[in-house]
């Protein structure tokens, strides 16, 4: 069984630019959850959607957003890139049920010049 | 606002040894606790999860649990330099509201040849 999948692996941008990252499920997973990653942070969640709609975000400006399709793929775009936003960026999905199990992919790594 | 709190390490045992990795979580309604594994610059990986008092076992890890003392810790018997990496606990509630993972800071491990 194929597991998350992550575009791209890594992410070259200039301050004020935006960046889509890109996020495939594990099959028959329909929620997805992207936490971010700063060098010596700890993971923050970001953004989680399941069924297609985003049901809670974490403490995060609006400038971060997503989108979840109807494939259950989902898709992360940050505006008006900081310098801060240089990361690794975690998707992970799971089955929809509460508490259940999160399963991530490689991650992908932005760095923001 | 839950919080979780792990000892950064490094926590350093020798090959062979037994490891023991401790967790605490502030919030009382927590129920899903996870170990993940994250090797440098990689994602994390889950080890455990546990949902009830008491221990559960998978091979050489044992992950236990406290939760009248808000506690969690996993076990790693017979250390190998492999099982070097970053600890993860994480936690997260059967609020079909919040299902993110909150996420300690981890704990560096180094097992010793």
């Amino acid at each position: 069984e194929a597991g998350v999948t992550q575009s791209p692996t890594h992410l070259i941008k200039t301050r004020g630019q935006q960046a889509t990252l890109r996020c495939s499920p594990i099959s028959g997973h329909t929620s997805v959850y992207w936490y971010q990653q700063a060098l010596g942070l700890g993971l923050q969640f970001l953004l989680w959607y399941d069924e297609g709609e985003e049901r809670n975000r974490g403490n995060f400006p609006p400038r971060f957003s997503g989108r979840q399709f109807p494939n259950y793929s989902s898709e992360l775009n940050v505006n008006a890139l900081e310098l801060e936003d240089s990361a690794l960026y975690l998707c992970a999905s799971a089955t929809g049920t509460a508490g259940e199990t999160q399963y991530f992919g490689p991650g992908t790594r932005l760095l923001v010049l | 606002q839950k919080e979780v709190e792990q000892n950064s390490g490094p926590l350093s045992v020798p090959e062979g040894a037994i490891a023991s990795l401790n967790c605490t979580y502030s919030d009382r309604v927590s129920q899903s606790f996870f170990w993940y594994r994250q090797y440098s610059g990689k994602s994390p990986e889950l080890i455990m999860s546990i949902y009830s008092n008491g221990d559960k076992e998978d091979g050489r890890f044992t992950a236990q649990l406290n939760k009248a003392s808000q506690y969690v810790s996993l076990l790693i018997r017979d250390s190998q330099p492999s099982d070097s990496a970053t600890y993860l606990c994480a936690v997260t509630d059967m609020d079909t509201g919040r299902r993110a993972l909150t996420f300690g800071s981890g704990t560096r491990l180094q097992v010793q040849p």
